[in-house]
């Protein structure tokens, strides 16, 4: 039973356009969000995060949106650049934030 | 520098022979967690230690083992490897305050033939 969900496996975006991640989740005991970030060979990277009593969280070219009504989040990126290519995980976790549950990733092109 | 240490980054071996991937954290971070990314199911959280001595399992706990002796250090054991343990492992932690983003280590791949 996937409790976070990626639908994407891959999205394609010219550079400077936007990037729109998606994801939905199940599990309504959520109450924090992540997004990461993982290259080839590399672990993941935090990238940004939103707690359950905030709509929106943005750091530079990176906002996220959570709809807690409709259990879905999404991450922007504006510009997206190529060195955005990446592998992008969705991640969420309770309050007590000792278990986390990931997302399948989407893996994001972007073309220069 | 902060980082997050696994050893082996790659290691073949075959069903049965026990092994050890050893994992360090120079953050004095209270968190660490163990992950196995496979295709198409991202990354699934094998055991958790919310402190030394404090260990808890994540959604895909079996045929592993763990230990938190001391804070920097939190090995995942494989007592008896087979070839469903297969996978890429990531080794992570974080500091103790509520929601602080993780660091991940850069992984060990393990072939278990």
């Amino acid at each position: 039973d996937q409790q976070v969900k990626q639908n994407s496996p891959s999205l394609s975006v010219q550079e400077g356009r936007i990037s729109i991640l998606n994801c939905d989740y199940t599990n309504s005991m959520f109450d924090y969000f992540l997004w990461y970030k993982k290259y080839p060979a590399e672990g993941p990277t935090f990238l940004i995060s939103i707690s359950s009593i905030k709509d929106k969280n943005e750091d530079g070219r990176f906002t996220v949106f959570l709809n807690k009504s409709a259990k879905h989040l999404s991450l922007h990126i504006v510009p997206s650049q190529p060195g955005d290519s990446a592998v992008y995980f969705c991640v969420a976790g309770g309050t007590s934030y000792g278990k986390l549950t990931f997302g399948q990733g989407t893996i994001l092109t972007v073309h220069p | 520098e902060a980082q997050v240490t696994q050893n082996p980054r790659y290691l073949i071996t075959v069903t049965g022979k026990k092994l050890t991937v050893t994992c360090s954290q120079n953050m004095n971070h209270e968190y660490m967690s163990w992950y196995r990314q496979d295709p198409g199911l991202g990354l699934r959280q094998i055991y958790y230690s919310m402190n030394v001595e404090v260990t808890d399992k994540g959604d895909v706990p079996e045929g592993y083992k763990v230990s938190r002796k001391e804070k920097r250090n939190f090995p995942l054991i494989l007592e008896s490897p087979s070839p469903n343990q297969t996978s890429l492992y990531f080794c992570a932690s974080r500091g103790g305050i509520d929601n602080q983003p993780q660091h991940f280590g850069d992984g060990t791949r393990l072939s278990i033939l």
